[in-house]
């Protein structure tokens, strides 16, 4: 089966720009999460959907940030104006429904968010 | 509220070493704990978890890790190293049966040296 696909893997803008990150989980995936990873710093939680649901947006940083997701499937996050201080790799990963058993998350390879 | 620490950013071995890479976490509710690899220019691979059970777990690649409540950790370990191991590691910790958030810790990067 298809992992998770990220796009673009790499993405280069200006201070000021608008800039959307995509997201494909695996099929029939219902939770979709994002995180991000600063330069020298951990893998932190961004938010999480339960099919189209925000289940958990607690770690966005602020109101710049927007993540949708259409019809429970793909997911965009959009960072509108983009600060220096946005820089990082974006992950997004996807699980089966809990059931209470550690359904494990799988990730994607990431994008490369670079703001000049 | 969870939190992990691993100690030790940078871990050197020799091919065909003992490697162990130290993780400690902390959480108010019984944890489910996860180790993921990666890669360079790949995402996070799945390496191991550990859910209820038995305390010891086995994953892929030849790794394992032993969940030990009293000491709050869950180290990570390999009899012996193989160039392909290279890479770097993640602990991270979710709380069970509620909130499915991953927590991680910092992660080690690993050098195997022939």
């Amino acid at each position: 089966e298809a992992g998770v696909t990220q796009f673009p893997s790499h993405s280069v803008i200006e201070k000021g720009q608008t800039v959307t990150l995509r997201c494909d989980p695996i099929s029939g995936h219902d939770n979709l999460y994002w995180y991000r990873r600063v330069m020298g710093k951990e893998i932190k939680f961004l938010l999480h959907f339960v099919k189209e649901s925000k289940q958990d947006e607690s770690g966005m940083p602020n109101n710049r940030f927007l993540a949708e997701r259409t019809g429970g499937t793909y997911s965009t996050l959009k960072v509108q104006p983009a600060e220096l201080e946005d820089s990082g790799v974006y992950f997004c990963a996807s699980s089966q429904a809990h059931r209470g058993d550690g359904q494990p998350q799988h990730f994607g390879d990431g994008t490369r968010l670079s703001i000049l | 509220a969870q939190s992990v620490t691993q100690l030790g950013s940078h871990v050197s071995v020799s091919e065909g070493a003992l490697v162990l890479l130290r993780c400690n976490y902390s959480s108010s509710v019984p944890p489910y704990l996860f180790w993921y690899v990666q890669y360079p220019n790949q995402g996070l691979q799945l390496l191991l978890k550990y859910t209820t059970g038995a305390t010891l777990v086995k994953g892929i690649n030849g790794f394992e890790a032993e969940f030990k409540k009293s000491e709050t950790s869950f180290h990570l370990t390999k009899p012996s190293a193989h160039m392909s191991d290279a890479a770097e590691y993640f602990c991270a910790v979710s709380a069970s049966r509620s909130n499915y958030k991953l927590t991680f810790g910092k992660g080690t990067l690993l050098t195997v040296n022939p």
